[in-house]
């Protein structure tokens, strides 16, 4: 099955920096997602985006859903313990198709 | 809030056992859905349903099977387990394209 490219694939950063990561495909897709897993639980989502352009706050999160429909961005601002974990993007294709297509994940570590 | 529960966090199988899987959602859910979860590849799809006796293959449903005899209830069933098959396995549901919640995922080893 088709899977999303997702960079970078971890990350080092000290505590109070701002985090990038990305995802792209070779496929449109129609929604966007971003879960976060923190160790030993299930993913938790983040945010959702539904228009190509969007661009989406929660907190110190922002993402942005590509204009081509094939990429979205999350950002992290002023980053804080609590951030580490795996970050996972999802894409979304036809409406009414629940099935989600996720990226290989982004881990973030911070160091103190 | 969206609660999705799986029936043991951790599980240790010998090698030809037959392992069932349970989940369970508490929001009415129309969809559910099984995946497998290993380093570097991210969450993979093994099975899903969107009503009850109903089910679709996902991308890699070889050697499993699944069951859902009741809306709130999924279960996936390894028929006869292999070392291959150790992995973390979680289970999610949703409603519409509102995103899928997730349980806190098994971690089941086959010995």
């Amino acid at each position: 099955g088709q899977q999303l490219n997702q960079s970078p694939q971890s990350m080092f950063i000290q505590e109070g920096e701002d985090v990038s990561m990305n995802c792209t495909s070779s496929s449109i897709f129609n929604t966007w997602l971003w879960y976060k897993q923190d160790p030993g639980e299930g993913p938790v989502l983040l945010i959702a985006l539904y228009k190509a352009g969007e661009l989406t706050s929660n907190g110190r999160l922002t993402a942005q859903f590509g204009i081509t429909r094939k990429d979205s961005f999350l950002n992290i601002s002023a980053s804080i313990p609590s951030d580490v974990g795996i970050y996972f993007c999802a894409g979304q294709g036809d409406f009414g198709n629940e099935k989600l297509t996720f990226g290989t994940g982004t881990r973030l570590t911070i160091i103190p | 809030d969206v609660k999705v529960t799986q029936s043991s966090r951790y599980l240790v199988k010998r090698t030809g056992e037959k392992v069932f899987l349970e989940c369970v959602q508490d929001m009415d859910h129309e969809n559910m859905f099984w995946y497998r979860q290993d380093p570097g590849l991210g969450l993979r799809l093994i099975y899903f349903s969107y009503d009850v006796k109903m089910k679709e293959k996902g991308d890699i449903p070889e050697g499993y099977s699944v069951s859902r005899e009741k809306k709130e209830r999924f279960s996936l069933i390894l028929e006869s387990a292999s070392t291959n098959q150790t992995s973390m396995y979680l289970c999610a549901s949703s409603f519409t394209s509102w995103g899928q919640f997730f349980g806190p995922g098994t971690r089941l080893t086959v010995l």
